[in-house]
Protein backbone atom coordinates (compact mmCIF):
# COMPACT_ATOMS: atom_id res chain seq x y z
CA UNK A 1 0.00 0.00 0.00
CA UNK A 2 0.78 3.94 0.06
CA UNK A 3 1.86 3.88 -3.83
CA UNK A 4 3.44 7.24 -5.04
CA UNK A 5 3.62 7.27 -8.82
CA UNK A 6 5.62 9.89 -10.00
CA UNK A 7 5.91 10.85 -14.19
CA UNK A 8 8.00 11.14 -16.01
CA UNK A 9 11.13 9.62 -14.32
CA UNK A 10 13.66 11.65 -16.60
CA UNK A 11 13.29 14.34 -19.23
CA UNK A 12 14.88 16.40 -21.42
CA UNK A 13 14.32 19.64 -23.01
CA UNK A 14 15.56 22.86 -24.54
CA UNK A 15 15.71 26.20 -22.28
CA UNK A 16 13.15 28.29 -22.61
CA UNK A 17 10.18 25.62 -22.35
CA UNK A 18 7.93 24.53 -19.70
CA UNK A 19 8.11 20.98 -18.12
CA UNK A 20 5.12 19.34 -16.18
CA UNK A 21 5.62 16.66 -13.90
CA UNK A 22 3.09 14.38 -12.07
CA UNK A 23 2.36 13.34 -8.56
CA UNK A 24 -0.50 10.43 -7.90
CA UNK A 25 -1.14 8.79 -4.96
CA UNK A 26 -2.24 5.47 -6.28
CA UNK A 27 -4.08 3.47 -3.12
CA UNK A 28 -4.34 6.59 -0.55
CA UNK A 29 -6.05 10.21 -0.52
CA UNK A 30 -2.73 12.21 0.04
CA UNK A 31 -4.35 15.73 1.41
CA UNK A 32 -1.17 17.10 1.79
CA UNK A 33 1.47 16.60 -1.43
CA UNK A 34 5.22 17.60 -1.06
CA UNK A 35 7.58 18.70 -3.71
CA UNK A 36 11.41 18.55 -3.11
CA UNK A 37 14.74 19.37 -5.01
CA UNK A 38 17.82 17.17 -4.46
CA UNK A 39 21.29 18.19 -5.67
CA UNK A 40 23.92 16.03 -6.41
CA UNK A 41 25.49 14.79 -2.89
CA UNK A 42 23.22 17.10 -1.05
CA UNK A 43 20.12 16.35 0.84
CA UNK A 44 16.46 17.05 -0.19
CA UNK A 45 15.10 20.33 -0.52
CA UNK A 46 11.71 21.20 0.24
CA UNK A 47 10.36 23.30 -2.35
CA UNK A 48 6.44 23.68 -1.02
CA UNK A 49 3.79 22.35 0.25
CA UNK A 50 0.34 21.86 -1.19
CA UNK A 51 -2.58 21.06 0.18
CA UNK A 52 -5.53 20.07 -1.66
CA UNK A 53 -7.67 22.67 -3.28
CA UNK A 54 -5.35 25.56 -1.38
CA UNK A 55 -2.57 27.87 -2.91
CA UNK A 56 0.47 25.70 -2.01
CA UNK A 57 3.11 27.37 0.67
CA UNK A 58 6.35 28.00 -1.12
CA UNK A 59 9.46 27.70 0.70
CA UNK A 60 11.45 30.83 1.32
CA UNK A 61 13.67 31.16 -1.84
CA UNK A 62 11.76 29.74 -4.01
CA UNK A 63 10.02 31.43 -7.38
CA UNK A 64 6.02 30.61 -6.80
CA UNK A 65 5.74 32.17 -10.59
CA UNK A 66 8.69 29.55 -11.85
CA UNK A 67 7.68 26.75 -10.09
CA UNK A 68 3.72 25.91 -10.49
CA UNK A 69 2.31 23.89 -7.77
CA UNK A 70 -1.22 22.68 -8.36
CA UNK A 71 -2.85 20.43 -6.32
CA UNK A 72 -6.01 19.87 -7.66
CA UNK A 73 -7.80 16.41 -6.18
CA UNK A 74 -6.32 14.41 -3.27
CA UNK A 75 -4.86 11.55 -5.66
CA UNK A 76 -2.60 14.41 -7.80
CA UNK A 77 -0.31 16.92 -7.25
CA UNK A 78 1.51 18.83 -10.36
CA UNK A 79 4.63 21.09 -10.36
CA UNK A 80 5.51 22.98 -13.84
CA UNK A 81 8.83 24.27 -14.12
CA UNK A 82 7.68 26.83 -16.63
CA UNK A 83 10.12 28.60 -19.04
CA UNK A 84 13.27 26.30 -17.81
CA UNK A 85 16.75 26.94 -17.76
CA UNK A 86 19.79 25.08 -17.43
CA UNK A 87 19.87 26.02 -14.01
CA UNK A 88 16.70 24.72 -13.09
CA UNK A 89 18.18 21.20 -14.34
CA UNK A 90 18.05 18.88 -11.16
CA UNK A 91 15.88 16.17 -9.25
CA UNK A 92 12.76 16.56 -8.26
CA UNK A 93 10.95 14.33 -5.68
CA UNK A 94 7.56 14.23 -4.62
CA UNK A 95 5.94 12.69 -1.86
CA UNK A 96 2.14 12.30 -0.58
CA UNK A 97 0.95 12.64 3.01
CA UNK A 98 -2.55 10.62 4.04
CA UNK A 99 -4.66 12.85 6.04
CA UNK A 100 -4.52 11.05 9.09
CA UNK A 101 -2.13 12.09 12.25
CA UNK A 102 1.05 10.05 12.67
CA UNK A 103 1.84 9.13 9.14
CA UNK A 104 4.72 9.18 7.65
CA UNK A 105 5.53 10.97 4.27
CA UNK A 106 5.81 8.62 0.95
CA UNK A 107 7.57 9.02 -1.59
CA UNK A 108 7.77 9.10 -5.52
CA UNK A 109 10.70 7.78 -7.29
CA UNK A 110 11.60 11.09 -8.86
CA UNK A 111 12.17 13.29 -11.77
CA UNK A 112 15.13 13.67 -13.40
CA UNK A 113 14.84 16.80 -15.75
CA UNK A 114 17.67 18.33 -17.81
CA UNK A 115 17.52 21.40 -19.39
CA UNK A 116 19.76 21.76 -22.33
CA UNK B 1 17.88 27.12 12.96
CA UNK B 2 16.52 23.71 12.65
CA UNK B 3 18.90 21.15 11.29
CA UNK B 4 19.66 17.64 10.71
CA UNK B 5 23.25 16.10 11.23
CA UNK B 6 24.46 12.95 9.83
CA UNK B 7 27.71 12.42 11.34
CA UNK B 8 28.91 9.87 8.69
CA UNK B 9 28.62 10.42 4.91
CA UNK B 10 30.16 7.60 3.66
CA UNK B 11 30.40 3.77 5.27
CA UNK B 12 31.67 0.85 4.09
CA UNK B 13 31.39 -2.50 6.27
CA UNK B 14 31.29 -6.32 5.08
CA UNK B 15 29.00 -8.50 6.27
CA UNK B 16 27.62 -9.62 9.69
CA UNK B 17 29.56 -6.28 10.80
CA UNK B 18 27.18 -4.33 13.19
CA UNK B 19 26.37 -1.01 12.03
CA UNK B 20 25.28 2.46 13.73
CA UNK B 21 24.53 5.73 11.64
CA UNK B 22 24.39 8.66 13.59
CA UNK B 23 21.78 11.75 13.86
CA UNK B 24 21.57 14.56 15.57
CA UNK B 25 19.11 17.55 15.53
CA UNK B 26 19.26 21.17 16.50
CA UNK B 27 16.62 21.96 19.53
CA UNK B 28 13.43 22.38 18.40
CA UNK B 29 10.79 21.44 21.30
CA UNK B 30 8.99 18.53 20.35
CA UNK B 31 9.85 16.64 17.52
CA UNK B 32 8.55 13.19 15.23
CA UNK B 33 11.82 11.52 14.04
CA UNK B 34 11.95 9.75 10.62
CA UNK B 35 14.74 7.15 8.79
CA UNK B 36 14.52 6.83 5.58
CA UNK B 37 16.24 4.24 3.12
CA UNK B 38 16.91 4.73 -0.79
CA UNK B 39 18.06 1.64 -2.46
CA UNK B 40 20.07 1.55 -5.84
CA UNK B 41 17.52 3.03 -8.58
CA UNK B 42 14.82 3.14 -6.09
CA UNK B 43 12.63 5.81 -4.21
CA UNK B 44 12.97 6.59 -0.58
CA UNK B 45 11.45 4.22 1.79
CA UNK B 46 10.51 4.62 5.51
CA UNK B 47 12.75 2.44 8.04
CA UNK B 48 11.50 3.42 11.03
CA UNK B 49 9.52 6.50 12.86
CA UNK B 50 9.21 7.54 16.49
CA UNK B 51 6.75 10.13 17.56
CA UNK B 52 6.26 9.02 21.05
CA UNK B 53 6.18 6.45 23.63
CA UNK B 54 9.36 3.73 23.74
CA UNK B 55 12.44 6.04 22.63
CA UNK B 56 13.74 2.38 21.20
CA UNK B 57 11.69 2.05 18.12
CA UNK B 58 12.32 -1.00 15.95
CA UNK B 59 11.56 -0.45 12.10
CA UNK B 60 11.30 -2.99 8.79
CA UNK B 61 14.73 -5.26 7.87
CA UNK B 62 16.09 -5.26 11.83
CA UNK B 63 16.69 -1.89 11.95
CA UNK B 64 15.82 -0.24 14.95
CA UNK B 65 17.01 3.73 16.34
CA UNK B 66 17.08 5.33 19.49
CA UNK B 67 15.83 8.23 20.67
CA UNK B 68 18.00 10.06 23.44
CA UNK B 69 16.34 13.43 24.18
CA UNK B 70 19.28 14.56 26.00
CA UNK B 71 21.69 14.58 23.47
CA UNK B 72 19.27 15.44 20.64
CA UNK B 73 19.81 12.00 19.09
CA UNK B 74 18.46 9.27 17.22
CA UNK B 75 21.07 7.11 15.80
CA UNK B 76 19.99 4.43 14.03
CA UNK B 77 21.58 0.69 14.43
CA UNK B 78 21.50 -2.80 13.22
CA UNK B 79 23.37 -5.73 14.76
CA UNK B 80 24.50 -7.30 11.50
CA UNK B 81 24.47 -5.81 7.92
CA UNK B 82 23.65 -7.81 4.95
CA UNK B 83 24.77 -6.97 1.21
CA UNK B 84 21.20 -5.84 0.28
CA UNK B 85 21.25 -3.23 2.79
CA UNK B 86 23.69 -1.01 0.44
CA UNK B 87 21.93 1.71 0.26
CA UNK B 88 21.58 6.00 1.13
CA UNK B 89 20.21 6.29 4.59
CA UNK B 90 18.51 9.81 5.15
CA UNK B 91 17.38 10.92 9.28
CA UNK B 92 14.60 13.28 8.93
CA UNK B 93 13.04 15.87 11.67
CA UNK B 94 9.62 17.21 11.63
CA UNK B 95 9.90 19.97 14.37
CA UNK B 96 6.14 20.46 16.27
CA UNK B 97 4.65 23.66 14.97
CA UNK B 98 6.33 23.00 11.35
CA UNK B 99 2.80 22.04 9.53
CA UNK B 100 4.44 18.26 9.11
CA UNK B 101 7.62 19.88 6.70
CA UNK B 102 10.40 17.24 7.50
CA UNK B 103 14.14 18.77 7.74
CA UNK B 104 16.76 16.32 6.59
CA UNK B 105 20.28 15.57 6.71
CA UNK B 106 22.53 14.75 4.16
CA UNK B 107 22.50 11.43 3.83
CA UNK B 108 24.92 8.24 4.67
CA UNK B 109 25.87 6.19 1.67
CA UNK B 110 26.42 2.85 3.21
CA UNK B 111 28.44 -0.16 1.26
CA UNK B 112 28.41 -3.28 2.24
CA UNK B 113 30.97 -5.58 0.71
CA UNK B 114 29.91 -9.39 0.90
Amino acid sequence: GAVVSQHPSWVICKSGTSVKIECRSLDFQATTMFWYRQFPKQSLMLMATSNEGSKATYEQGVEKDKFLINHASLTLSTLTVTSAHPEDSSFYICSAEEGRSNQPQHFGDGTRLSIL
Amino acid sequence: AQSVSQHNHHVILSEAASLELGCNYSYGGTVNLFWYVQYPGQHLQLLLKYFSGDPLVKGIKGFEAEFIKSKFSFNLRKPSVQWSDTAEYFCAVNYAGNNRKLIWGLGTSLAVNP
